[in-house]
């Protein structure tokens, strides 16, 4: 079975600074890796992803993602961050075996970006 | 693409009456849909799993009878709370994925969650 871990609940930063937000993940097979960010009251919106190539992902609002196979991590990144980034983010995992529905998210970290 | 609408935003009922919630995908055919619960501050907590034209998997500890699951076409996914009590109140987010392009099958695209409330 997976898991996801988000160690951290909450993640303040300045704006202009870089952000990371640490995610790391436990798969039997090979995984594909997901960041979503939740805005209040609202769905998750899909960031990026990581199936396959490049272990640096590019994705959606300048954020990016690093996949570290000996680290089992998939940490969220971005070089400078904005107030408007402050959400929920959440990390997540699946089995990459064919037919595998079951995707399995980590707690989740809010993150806050301080003008 | 991949957008995934979800209605009622926002529904206010009385305990024991029934409420429906309609999950679709906009632009593209959802093979398979997702229908989970988040409470306040928590991550989200899957109920079920449903494919087109298939009963739904249901979750352990999810009363079938009760959140009954409905995936009658490619861009359609019902979710019912049948006799709704007050501890049923919570945030509902459908997720849906499907064939087509690597973008598509890959991926769950959520829909903005439906806000229901038991009085």
């Amino acid at each position: 079975a997976q898991s996801v871990a988000q160690p951290e609940d909450q993640v303040n930063v300045a704006e202009g600074n870089p952000l990371t937000v640490k995610c790391t993940y436990s798969v039997s097979g090979n995984p594909y890796l997901f960041w979503y960010v939740q805005y209040p009251n609202r769905g998750l919106q899909f960031l990026l992803k990581y199936i396959t190539g490049d272990n640096l992902v590019k994705g959606s609002y300048g954020f990016e993602a690093e996949f570290n196979k000996s680290q089992t991590s998939f940490h969220l990144k971005k070089p400078s961050a904005l107030v408007s980034d402050s959400a929920l983010y959440f990390c997540a995992v699946r089995d990459r075996r064919r037919n595998n529905n079951d995707m399995r998210f980590g707690a989740g970290t809010r993150l806050t970006v301080k003008p | 693409g991949a957008v995934v609408s979800q209605h009622p935003s926002r529904v206010i009922c009385k305990s024991g009456t029934s409420v429906k919630i309609e999950c679709r995908s906009l632009d593209f055919q959802a093979t398979t849909m997702f229908w989970y619960r988040q409470f306040p501050k928590k991550s989200l907590m899957l109920m079920a799993t449903s494919n087109e034209g298939s009963k739904a998997t249901y979750e352990q500890g999810v009363e079938k009878d009760k959140f009954l699951i409905n995936h009658a076409s490619l861009t359609l996914s019902t979710l019912t709370v049948t006799s709704a009590h007050p501890e049923d109140s919570s945030f509902y987010i459908c997720s849906a994925r499907g064939g087509g392009t690597m973008k598509t099958t890959d991926t769950q695209y959520f829909g903005p969650g439906t806000r229901l409330t038991v009085l």
